[in-house]
């Protein structure tokens, strides 16, 4: 039940863009997005309903494909900020939120 | 508004002793979920309510863990006859929704170490 993510691992220099995907074997009613720091709590980034509409962050974006039941962060213009664990968490029933083990993301000057 | 806060932040107990950790949610937000995080892995659902009643668990939590939310508004997490397993970052968080979840706001943790 938990969604996989891909890849564990990213490093990028700055001003690169980056590809988080996000893959589930159910059907979803929703998918969210985190961003963790080290040694901090999950930040909210970005959720995505059935139907398209989006809430969250100015510069991230992702895609949400209901059919396939998967969801993909876009990071672009990457910032040293950026650096953390992202984390898509998805909703199967209205509730129930489960996360997926993490991206590492690592930003370098 | 303070956000969510949990207490305590830390506590070392030893195998076989009780614990039990407290969440303060945001005020407003009816919902209240309990995670556990270990190293290099992704929240864990442990538990959610709305308002006080316990809509969904884990199977982990009917074992030695209860949650519970008497009045809807804080919530404990108890662990029984604690094993060094249980040692991780337990996260509380919580949101206003009804149907599809919303923005779950974190608080920092209470992190267990098992001796």
């Amino acid at each position: 039940q938990q969604p996989v993510q891909s890849p564990q691992a990213v490093i990028l220099r700055e001003g690169e863009d980056a590809v988080i995907n996000c893959s589930s074997s159910k059907a979803l009613y929703s998918v969210h997005w985190y961003r963790q720091k080290h040694g901090e709590a999950p930040v909210f980034l970005m959720i995505l309903l059935k139907g398209g509409e989006q809430k969250g962050h100015e510069k991230i974006s992702a895609s949400f494909n209901e059919k396939k039941q998967q969801s993909s962060l876009y990071l672009t213009a990457s910032q040293l900020s950026y650096s953390g664990t992202y984390f898509c968490g998805t909703e199967p029933s209205g509730g129930k939120l489960i996360f997926g083990q993490g991206t590492e993301l690592s930003v370098k000057p | 508004d303070t956000g969510v806060s949990q207490d305590p932040r830390h506590k070392i107990t030893k195998r076989g002793q009780n614990v039990t950790f407290r969440c303060d949610p945001i005020s407003e937000h009816n919902r209240l979920y309990w995670y556990r995080q270990t190293l290099g892995q992704g929240p864990e659902f442990l538990t959610y309510f709305q308002n006080e009643a316990q809509l969904e668990k884990s199977r982990l939590l009917s074992d030695r863990f209860s949650a519970e939310r008497p009045k809807g508004s804080f919530s404990t997490l108890e662990i029984q006859r604690t094993e060094q397993g249980d040692s991780a970052m337990y996260l509380c968080a919580s949101s206003s929704s009804t149907g599809i979840t919303g923005e779950l706001f974190f608080g920092e943790g209470s992190r267990l170490t098992v001796l």
